[in-house]
C-alpha cells in the first residue's frame, strides 16, 4: 500500500506570495495533521482534520489555514509567506481521531518550503 | 501531554544493540508511550508505542518501567542505517490528533 504522499516535494517562494501544499493520506485513513519543522527543530503541530472537520489547531498565525475534502486529502494554505515560514511542511494520517491504541500518525516525506 | 527528557546525542556500534532512555516523570495513567525516528530531512517514521506493558515489532523493543516514569526503545542489532534523530513523545489517548516533539536523541552509529 502507498504510504502518505505530499506534493510539491520541494518549493521556492518570495515573501508576500501565498502557497498550497497537498497532502494524500494512507488509503482507508480519515484523519490528517500538519506539521511544521524548522532546521534544527522538531516538528510543531499546525492542524489536525477528520472528516473535513478541524479538530485541532497549534499556535500558528492566521495566515495559515487548511482544508480536508471528502476523498480526506488535505490542502495546507499559507499566506503573505515571511522569511521565516522556511521549513519542511509535513503531513501526517491516521486511522481515527482520539488517539487510541490503533490511532497511530504517519508521516509523509514533506515538502520543503523556501522563502526568499 | 506530559513532557519527556532524552540526551541529546549517543552512539553506537554497528551490531550492537541501541538503547535509547526516555524520562517521562509525569505521565497519566492515559498516555501512550511512542517512539519515531527522523533520518535527515525525511518525514518521521513511527517505530513502536505502549501503554504499560513492554511491546516488541519488527524494527525494535520497548521497555517501560513499572511506575511508568521512564522507558527505553531498544533498537537489537543497530546498523549504519539506523543513524536518525528518535524521538520520544507521549500522548493523551483521548487527546487530538497531536503530537509534541522534542528535541529527541541524535543517535550516530559507527563502524
Amino acid at each position: 500500500d502507498a504510504g502518505v504522499t505530499q506534493s510539491p516535494t520541494h518549493l521556492i517562494k518570495t515573501r508576500g506570495q501565498q502557497v498550497t501544499l497537498r497532502c494524500s493520506p494512507i488509503s482507508g485513513h480519515k484523519s490528517v495533521s500538519w506539521y511544521q519543522q524548522v532546521l534544527g527543530q522538531g516538528p510543531q503541530f499546525i492542524f489536525q482534520y477528520y472528516e473535513k472537520e478541524e479538530r485541532g489547531r497549534g499556535n500558528f498565525p492566521d495566515r495559515f489555514s487548511a482544508r480536508q475534502f471528502p476523498n480526506y486529502s488535505s490542502e495546507l494554505n499559507v499566506n503573505a509567506l515571511l522569511l521565516g515560514d522556511s521549513a519542511l511542511y509535513l503531513c501526517a494520517s491516521s486511522p481515527d481521531f482520539g488517539g487510541g491504541a490503533t490511532d497511530t500518525q504517519y508521516f509523509g516525506p514533506g515538502t520543503r518550503l523556501t522563502v526568499l | 501531554d506530559a513532557k519527556t527528557t532524552q540526551p541529546t546525542s549517543m552512539d553506537c556500534a554497528e551490531g550492537r544493540a541501541a538503547n535509547l532512555p526516555c524520562n517521562h516523570s509525569t505521565i497519566s495513567g492515559n498516555e501512550y508511550v511512542y517512539w519515531y525516528r527522523q533520518i535527515h530531512s525525511q518525514g518521521p517514521q513511527y517505530i513502536i508505542h505502549g501503554l504499560k506493558n513492554n511491546e516488541t515489532n519488527e524494527m525494535a523493543s520497548l521497555i517501560i518501567t513499572e511506575d511508568r516514569k521512564s522507558s527505553t526503545l531498544i533498537l537489537p542489532h543497530a546498523t549504519l542505517r539506523d543513524t536518525a534523530v528518535y524521538y520520544c513523545i507521549v500522548r493523551v489517548r483521548s487527546n487530538t490528533g497531536k503530537l509534541i516533539f522534542g528535541q529527541g536523541t541524535t543517535l550516530q552509529v559507527k563502524p
